[in-house]
Order: C-alpha cells, then sequence, then structure tokens
C-alpha cells in the first residue's frame, strides 16, 4: 500500500535548519510530484510548493522562497524539506502529500518547534 | 495566489444536510475543474474527500458531493453524523495549488 513516512518531530532554536524526510513506499515514487504543506498552530492549510521527483526541478509557492529547499534521494525514494534561518512563525506541522487527482496521500506530518 | 474563501464555520443537525462554499476567481476556481475537497480531524492528516469538483474516491460515502457554479466551489454532506465534525478545506489547482483558509463543520 502507498505510504508516505515522515521524520519525527524537531525542535530547533530560532537561527537553525531544520531538515524534514518523506519516504515513500507502495508506488513508483518518480511517477508524482511531491508536495509540501504547511499547516501553523490552530491555522488553515498553506500549500508551499512540489518538486517533480522525475527531474528534481522545484516550485516553489509565493512566500516559500529563499530559506525553503525541496530537495530528493530517489535511491531511498525520499523527499526533503529543509528550512533555514527559522523563525518563530516557521512553527508548524509540516506535511509532505502527492496530491494527485485520485492519487492523493499524505504523510503523518512533523511537528517543528522555533524555540530558545 | 490568495487563498480560496470559506466560511468559518458551518453547523447542522444529525441527518440534516449542510453545503460548504469555497470562492476563488476567474483564474482558479472558475477555470479549471481541479478543486478538492479535504476533511481534517484533529491532529490528524487531512483526508480527500472530493477531487476534480465532484468525484469522490473509492471509501468516501455518497453522502459527500461537490458542485460549481462560476468562481465558486461546493461541498455538500447529506445525513449528517456526528463523526462528519470535522474541518474541511477546498483546494484549487490552477498552475500552483491554493487551499481555502478552512470550515469547521459542527454537528450539533
Amino acid at each position: 500500500q502507498v505510504q508516505l513516512v515522515q521524520s519525527g518531530s524537531e525542535l530547533k532554536k530560532p537561527g537553525a535548519s531544520v531538515k524534514v524526510s518523506c519516504k515513500a513506499s507502495g508506488y513508483t515514487f518518480t511517477s508524482y510530484a511531491m508536495n509540501w504543506v504547511r499547516q501553523a498552530p490552530g491555522q488553515g492549510l498553506e500549500f508551499m510548493g512540489w518538486i517533480n521527483t522525475d527531474t528534481g526541478n522545484p516550485t516553489y509557492a509565493q512566500g516559500f522562497t529563499g530559506r525553503f529547499v525541496f530537495s530528493l534521494d530517489t535511491s531511498v525514494t525520499t523527499a526533503y524539506l529543509q528550512i533555514s534561518s527559522l523563525k518563530a512563525e516557521d512553527a508548524a506541522v509540516y506535511y509532505c502529500a502527492s496530491l494527485g487527482a485520485s492519487f492523493d496521500y499524505w504523510g503523518q506530518g512533523t511537528l517543528v518547534t522555533v524555540s530558545s | 495566489q490568495s487563498a480560496l474563501t470559506q466560511p468559518r464555520s458551518v453547523s447542522g443537525s444529525p441527518g440534516q444536510s449542510v453545503t460548504i462554499s469555497c470562492t476563488g476567481t476567474s483564474s482558479d476556481v472558475g477555470v479549471y475543474n481541479y478543486v478538492s475537497w479535504y476533511q481534517q480531524h484533529p491532529g490528524k492528516a487531512p483526508k480527500l474527500m472530493i477531487f476534480d469538483v465532484n468525484k469522490r474516491p473509492s471509501g468516501v460515502p455518497a453522502r459527500f458531493s461537490g458542485s460549481k457554479s462560476g468562481n465558486t466551489a461546493s461541498l455538500t454532506i447529506s445525513g449528517l453524523q456526528a463523526e462528519d465534525e470535522a474541518d474541511y478545506y477546498c483546494c484549487s489547482y490552477a498552475g500552483s495549488r491554493v487551499f481555502g483558509g478552512g470550515t469547521k463543520l459542527t454537528v450539533l
């Protein structure tokens, strides 16, 4: 069965970096783009962008350029989200998701806490 | 792209029907038939309930239906059940994806 399994919760200090992983299984990894979605505490879903898993080309939504980097390691069918220079407002649950019409699968979410 | 507009909350009694609206623009909801609806229970990942405006994934009850008119999409839940109480988000694809702000459904 299709699964997206994300790395565990992270506690980081302001200014630090964090790298969230998303391990895909149960389907051909390069057939579907990997998307990233942010959900701040008590807030709605926010689309961050996606990465073409065949070419590795990332596309970032407005507001997610500069400090946010999507990457892949196709040898282990894993997508990554790296956030640098963390700010308090980056505290959120981050989801990876396939978002492909009926091929719609989500990771369990990774909580990133930013606190000094 | 700006977030799609949804009512912050709706409510209904068990057995009743409720409709949640999702208003976009002629650049997203109005031009593409790529509107999805997600259900999210507290602490859980979103679950796809409707895709391509009015298609239901396997396993989603027929009580959930979707439609679109102009720049507004709608999700209707008929025969409300207690377990339908959740947050609901619309999502439109227009080159990039954009989510609505979310609607909290309360089953009275």
